[in-house]
């Protein structure tokens, strides 16, 4: 069965630190794809990333960069030198599969990540 | 600009009350999905579709019925709706190549 764990359910810095949102997955398919969503206090979900299984490629947009690990069944989050506007519940999810009609999104419970002026 | 609208933000019921939560995607998506978010629970799937009038099961589809008529529409229907049902409603799309995109949520109140 496909789980997502996100085992911190609430984290609080300062402004300027650097943070990391921890992502731990489960699935037996070998075609799958992970993602993050940010849900700011608005309460729409903002899509940052899709990686699919086969792309281990650490990735970086400007704050942003995920590591994904498949030995160890990872996809965690950091943002270097938080600001406020980083404030949000953010989700990891997980897809069995490129959108086919068996595919559905699995989300982590959220990490709700405030940022202190 | 991709867009996914629900017809509602905030709506309350009484108990027993049919209610008819709808979402619009203006992307040509052939999938389409609700969820309902607590707190400290994070998102559950209740029914997603991949075609129109296709339809499966998510994880919690107990009390709710869908309908997929059209590409774009995707309705959420609750027979008789119950206390228990109180909840934000998230309504998304997506298709092969592109992925989940949500809309800006229903929050649900059964009183």
């Amino acid at each position: 069965a496909q789980k997502v764990t996100q085992a911190q359910t609430e984290i609080s810095v300062v402004e300027k630190e650097d943070v990391t949102l921890d992502c731990v997955y489960e699935t037996r398919d070998t075609t799958y794809y992970l993602f993050w969503y940010k849900q700011p206090p608005s309460g729409e979900l903002v899509f940052l990333i899709r990686r699919n299984s086969f792309d281990e490629q650490n990735e970086i947009s400007g704050r942003y960069s995920w590591n994904f690990q498949k030995s160890t069944s990872s996809f965690n989050f950091t943002i270097t030198a938080s600001q406020v506007v980083d404030s949000a519940v953010y989700f990891c999810a997980l897809s069995d599969g490129p959108y086919s009609s068996a595919s559905k999104i699995i989300f982590g419970s959220g990490t709700r990540l405030s940022i202190r002026p | 600009d991709v867009k996914v609208t629900q017809s509602s933000r905030y709506l309350v019921k009484r108990t027993g009350e049919k209610v008819f939560l709808e979402c619009v995607q203006d992307m040509d998506h052939e999938n389409m999905f609700w969820y309902r978010q607590d707190p400290g629970l994070g998102l559950r799937l209740i029914y997603f579709s991949y075609d129109v009038k296709m339809k499966e099961k998510g994880d919690i589809p107990e009390g709710y019925s869908v309908s997929r008529e059209k590409k774009e529409r995707f309705s959420l229907i609750l027979e008789s709706a119950s206390t228990n049902q109180t909840s934000m409603y998230l309504c998304a799309s997506s298709s092969k190549t592109s992925p989940g995109y949500f809309g800006p949520g229903t929050r649900l109140t059964v009183l």
